[in-house]
């Protein structure tokens, strides 16, 4: 147990479906990230917040939607998903600062048919 | 934007070789950090380094820091077969003070 959790671990969607991906840490952190493990692309960083700003958006399809409300609640929003999204997304936590290390959650598996 | 490069990809072994994997960055570091993922797991911190030319050891693991703080090496002494999982570098860019930029990861199998 990393103290970064994330719900639900297995998600399988349809393409008009929407759902939620959750993370959620109480390990004081107020860096967080969202990142997409697949085979052909191994942690992909999506989108990163520090201090509940985003400051960071790879390039990232507009069907995913981050939200950060507080520092310690992170989501990430599904909309008309794509087969090709079907993937494991990790969320992670750290402090701010150099050096400080990375925090994951055990995933989510999402399935998109 | 930075990136991290790290070879190989892939790695099969029999058991009691050694094992090395490597990590090149496009700038200079402030730390490196690596992490192991275990097949159907979460990448897991293994260690830090910061200082240029560092050295850290964790048993049969030897983690190398380049002197140019752009480079790092991962050496795995005698594997065994709970060595298995992919190993993932990751670098903080000098001036980040939280963004880390990780490598692809190299898979390692090891063979009984």
């Amino acid at each position: 147990e990393t103290g970064v959790t994330q719900t639900p671990r297995h998600l399988v969607m349809g393409m008009t479906n929407k759902k939620s991906l959750k993370c959620e840490q109480h390990l004081g952190h107020n860096a967080m990230y969202w990142y997409k493990q697949s085979a052909k692309k191994p942690l992909e960083l999506m989108f990163v917040y520090n201090f509940k700003e985003q400051t960071e958006n790879n390039s990232v399809p507009s069907r995913f939607s981050p939200e950060c409300p507080n520092s310690s609640h992170l989501f990430l929003h599904l909309h008309t998903l794509q087969p090709e999204d079907s993937a494991l997304y990790l969320c992670a936590s750290s402090l701010t600062g150099v050096g400080t290390e990375a925090f994951f959650g055990q995933g989510t598996r999402l399935t998109v048919v | 934007g930075q990136q991290v490069m790290q070879i190989p990809q892939y790695q099969h072994v029999q058991e009691g070789e050694d094992f090395t994997t490597y990590c090149n960055s496009s700038t200079t570091l402030s730390n490196i950090q690596w992490y192991k993922q275990r097949p159907g797991g979460h990448p897991v911190f293994l260690i830090q380094l910061v200082k240029s030319g560092e050295v850290k050891k964790q048993k049969r693991l030897t983690f190398q820091f380049g002197e140019a703080k752009k480079n790092s090496s991962l050496h795995i002494t005698a594997t065994q077969t709970t060595d298995v999982g992919t190993y993932f570098c990751a670098g903080q860019e000098t001036g980040s003070n939280y963004k880390l930029t990780f490598g692809k990861g190299t898979l390692l199998t090891v063979n009984p």
